[in-house]
């Protein structure tokens, strides 16, 4: 079935690059996201790419997608403090809905 | 502004009471949804509606019940059913199919059963 897989806590210091790692299953996926949650709050969609790509860019978010290996990563750079949050990978599966990772902690240390 | 609220907050249960998560949007979405998150858990899907009058379960929609009356409106009732209901639920929504279908979410409710 449908499965996304993600480690569940990264602890990085301010100024470093944090990658998170994300595994999917479903092959057929047309769109792959990221969310970030902060605490007690909802979720807020980061970024998304779309499975014919490989890498996409935005500011100091760079998601790389290798489709063979079905891995998606994150990465940050410059990671502030500010960017201590959980991180959902999803993919779109083809019925349409959201299958969710378990989602990762990011710890920022100044 | 265009969004989606739930209310209350925080909210509190007796055990063998049923409640209900009010989840409302003004962005014209068609579709709408119900996650349940626990603690080192993901969003586990609980009941969608992709249009008025029509709702399908998730993954875990034992214990619970929804309805689709309004566009706007898609409350979650929680029943006495639902074995371990305290969790974080999240109400999001999403524009039809054809693009990149990104779900808008609300800010949760709490609930706490006593």
């Amino acid at each position: 079935g449908e499965d996304v897989e993600q480690s569940l806590f990264l602890s990085v210091r301010e100024g470093d690059s944090s990658v998170i790692n994300c595994t999917y299953t479903d092959s057929s996926s047309t769109y792959l996201y990221w969310y970030k949650q902060e605490p007690g709050a909802g979720l807020q969609l980061l970024t998304y790419i779309f499975s014919n790509m490989d890498m996409k860019q935005d500011q100091r978010l760079t998601v790389l997608l290798n489709k063979k290996d079905k891995h998606l990563s994150l990465r940050i750079a410059d990671t502030q403090t500010g960017d201590s949050a959980i991180y959902f990978c999803a993919e779109r599966s083809n019925t349409g809905k959201l299958i969710f990772g378990q989602g990762t902690t990011l710890q920022v240390k100044p | 502004d265009g969004g989606i609220t739930q209310s209350p907050k925080y909210l509190f249960r007796k055990e063998g009471q049923n409640v209900t998560l009010s989840c409302e949007q003004n962005l014209n979405h068609d579709a709408m949804y119900w996650y349940r998150q626990d603690p080192g858990q993901g969003l586990r899907l609980i009941y969608y509606s992709q249009i008025v009058n029509d709702f399908q379960k998730g993954d875990i929609a034992e214990g619970y019940s929804v309805s689709r009356e309004k566009k706007e409106s898609f409350p979650l009732t929680v029943t006495s059913a639902q074995k371990n209901p305290t969790a974080f639920y999240l109400c999001a929504s999403s524009p039809p199919p054809g693009t990149y279908n990104e779900q808008f979410f609300g800010p949760g409710t709490r609930l706490t059963v006593l």
